[in-house]
């Protein structure tokens, strides 16, 4: 079956460390998209990537960062820089040359300091 | 700047009761409206969307909503809930001249009590 597949479910980080969150889908989208979700502030978006070799900035991506060097996969590295990153994260995409389609989610990661 | 703002946080109702969520946003162009559902333990799903056409959409398991230009909303409504639609919720936008990305509201969690 197709869909969108993160890994791993659950993620602890020290203090000063990288972590990377893995984002795979095999839907054949275009377009890849990289959420926080945080209670009562809704889902904000970190990075997208509307095509493989391009990405760019969403509403929060300080202390983030992304790759996008296959169209099946779209990594998202959690950087010490970020001081605050307890949260859960929701990968998603959609349809090629569709913008206006719904997103298709994955299942999260929720990442936790330790 | 855009927003999607969903008026209730926390709604408790009991079984059978009638259930009308509301959702405004602020951009004022084109926009294409979504909501969203998440069920304890599972990930983001589809529960209707508005593209064109016909202000009223309905969507699965007994979901429907109003789109209403003039006041910007895009209100979740259900006749009769259910326990199972024990969930959060979330109303989202995506403006037409925006590549595609989603801008989410805030949430609301449903708790229905049998």
């Amino acid at each position: 079956d197709g869909g969108i597949t993160q890994s791993p479910k659950y993620l602890f980080r020290k203090e000063g460390q990288n972590v990377t969150l893995s984002c795979e889908q095999n839907l054949n989208h275009d377009a890849m998209y990289w959420y926080r979700q945080d209670p009562g502030q809704g889902l904000r978006l970190i990075y997208y990537s509307q095509i493989v070799n391009d990405f760019q900035k969403g509403d929060i991506a300080e202390g983030y960062s992304v790759s996008r060097e296959k169209k099946e996969s779209f990594p998202l590295t959690v950087t010490s820089a970020q001081k605050n990153p307890t949260a859960f994260y929701l990968c998603a995409s959609t349809s090629p040359g569709r913008q206006g389609q719904p997103q298709h989610f994955g299942d999260g990661t929720r990442l936790s300091i330790l | 700047a855009q927003s999607v703002s969903q008026h209730n946080h926390h709604v408790i109702l009991s079984e059978a009761a009638s259930l009308e969520l509301g959702c405004n946003y602020s951009y004022g162009g084109t926009v294409n409206l979504f909501w969203y559902v998440q069920y304890p333990g599972q990930h983001l799903q589809l529960l209707l969307k508005y593209f064109s056409g016909d202000p009223l959409v309905k969507g699965i398991k007994g979901f429907e909503a109003e789109f209403i230009k003039s006041k910007f909303s895009f209100n979740l409504r259900k006749p009769s809930v259910q326990w199972s639609d024990t969930a959060e919720y979330f109303c989202a936008v995506i403006p037409s001249s925006n590549t595609g990305k989603l801008i989410f509201g805030q949430g609301t969690t449903l708790q229905v009590k049998p």
